[in-house]
């Protein structure tokens, strides 16, 4: 059964830094993409950027390209978002998902992670 | 804003039908294939269709998904309490540098 299971909820203050993880288990994690997916309070579901963890290739949306550093290890099963100096609007909901790419341009992610809430206060 | 256009919201009594709709253009929905997600209160997205027209395993075929030319539609028949959810229509976008991109969802009401 493939499973994707991210790290707990956070609590942070502004300027601190954080990594958030999640771990795949029941398909061979090296060869499928990872995406990370935001979605902050009371709004819609925003890309953030892809990885693949065979070789670590990343891609991020303008948006948060520099904002953010996503990474993986694949001899842990485990993909990664961190942040250097969070701000307060940081505070989301963040989510893995395994995308899926097939020959003909075929993307679309399968399987979800649970989510991993980050909140960011003084 | 997003680039690809849903209405905020749309509603229908059970039983009944309901379609979203998800506006793109030529570099994206034009080009690619879409891909839709539920998201029930609180809980994690789910796929309901991928490339366009096909449903994973599981998923009811009250789920139909379409694409004409720069729009998709997602259609959903014999509407239930249960369905009442977010939906989110995705797809690639050939002038975003990571190509990913969703909608900015829509909110169904089953009245």
């Amino acid at each position: 059964e493939v499973q994707l299971v991210q790290s707990g909820a956070e609590m942070k203050k502004p300027g601190e830094s954080l990594k958030i993880s999640c771990k795949g288990s029941g398909y061979s994690f090296s060869t499928f993409w990872i995406g990370w997916v935001r979605q902050m309070p009371g709004k819609g579901l925003e890309w953030m950027g892809l990885i693949y963890p065979g070789d670590s290739d990343a891609t991020y949306s303008p948006s948060f390209q520099g904002q953010v550093t996503i990474s993986a290890d694949k001899s842990i099963n485990t993909a990664s978002v961190q942040w250097s100096s969070l701000k307060a609007s940081d505070a989301a909901m963040y989510f893995c998902a395994r995308h899926v790419r097939q020959r003909g341009g075929s993307y679309y992610f399968d399987y979800w992670g649970q989510g991993t809430l980050v909140t960011v206060s003084s | 804003q997003s680039v690809l256009t849903q209405p905020p919201s749309v509603s229908a009594a059970p039983g009944q039908r309901v379609t979203i709709s998800c506006s793109g253009s030529s570099s994206n929905i034009g080009n690619n294939f879409v891909s839709w997600y539920q998201q029930l209160p609180g809980t994690a997205p789910k796929l309901l269709i991928y490339e366009n027209n096909r449903r994973p395993s599981g998923i009811p075929d009250r789920f139909s998904g379409s694409k004409s030319g720069t729009s998709a539609t997602l259609a959903i028949t014999g509407l239930q309490t249960g369905d009442e959810a977010d939906y989110y229509c995705v797809t690639w976008d050939t002038n975003l540098s990571v190509g990913g991109v969703f909608g900015g969802g829509t909110k169904l009401t089953v009245l």
